[in-house]
């Protein structure tokens, strides 16, 4: 099956730092990624969805000059958390969806970030 | 706006109980349905999807769940849990450039 990988799946930094998490399609072209945010105990929300070559769209609420989503190429997509705050602290999800809408989205390991 | 909201949010059953998971949706227009599971320290995987057709759809692991239009719903049942079902399940609506998910709902056999 398809193969997202996240990295990194753990990362510690310290307040007003910024943070890069990598999301990666391994055997297949991601046209379209999800970045997803999970509080402990809830639903995944949804941040953005990034479009291979164009600007991320954001959902309401979602500051974009705070998490910076990129999706350079089709295999590869990146949130930048920056000057990360403690409430930033979450699990960080992304998935992507191939060329050919199946309805299956592939979800990455998630990363974890905790902002001291 | 469009949401998803799922009724239970832990469910405790014994093995070989039944099980049905309620999922309600708001979404304009065409609506695709999906429920995800996602095993303890594993990967969301699909467990069943819905676009069109038959509205009853059969998907992994014995699992099954109904499309009601009328009641804006997608329930998830299985005739006859097993321990190995224990997980956390999201029901999720959207298509290619839009997937939102309910909260969740854990359930432990």
């Amino acid at each position: 099956g398809a193969v997202v990988s996240q990295h990194p799946s753990w990362v510690i930094c310290k307040s007003g730092t910024s943070v890069k998490i990598e999301c990666r399609s391994l055997d297949f072209q991601a046209t379209t990624m999800f970045w997803y945010r999970q509080f402990p105990k809830q639903s995944l929300m949804l941040m953005a969805t990034s479009n291979e070559g164009s600007k991320a769209t954001y959902e309401q609420g979602v500051e974009k000059d705070k998490f910076l989503i990129n999706h350079a190429s089709l295999t590869l997509s990146t949130l930048t958390v920056t000057s990360a705050h403690p409430e930033d602290s979450s699990f960080y999800i992304c998935s992507a969806v191939s060329g050919i809408f199946t309805g299956e989205l592939f979800f990455g390991e998630g990363s974890r970030l905790t902002v001291l | 706006a469009q949401s998803v909201s799922q009724h239970n949010h832990h469910v405790i059953l014994s093995e070989a109980a039944s099980l049905e998971l309620g999922c309600n949706y708001s979404y304009g227009g065409t609506v695709n349905l999906f429920w995800y599971v996602q095993y303890p320290g594993q990967h969301l995987q699909l467990l069943l999807k819905y676009f069109s057709g038959d509205p009853l759809v059969k998907g992994i692991k014995g699992f099954e769940a109904e499309f009601i239009k009328s009641k804006f719903s997608f329930n998830l049942r299985k005739p006859s849990v097993q321990w190995s079902d224990t997980a956390e399940y999201f029901c999720a609506v959207g298509g290619n450039n839009d997937m939102r998910f309910g909260a969740g709902t854990r359930l432990t056999v």
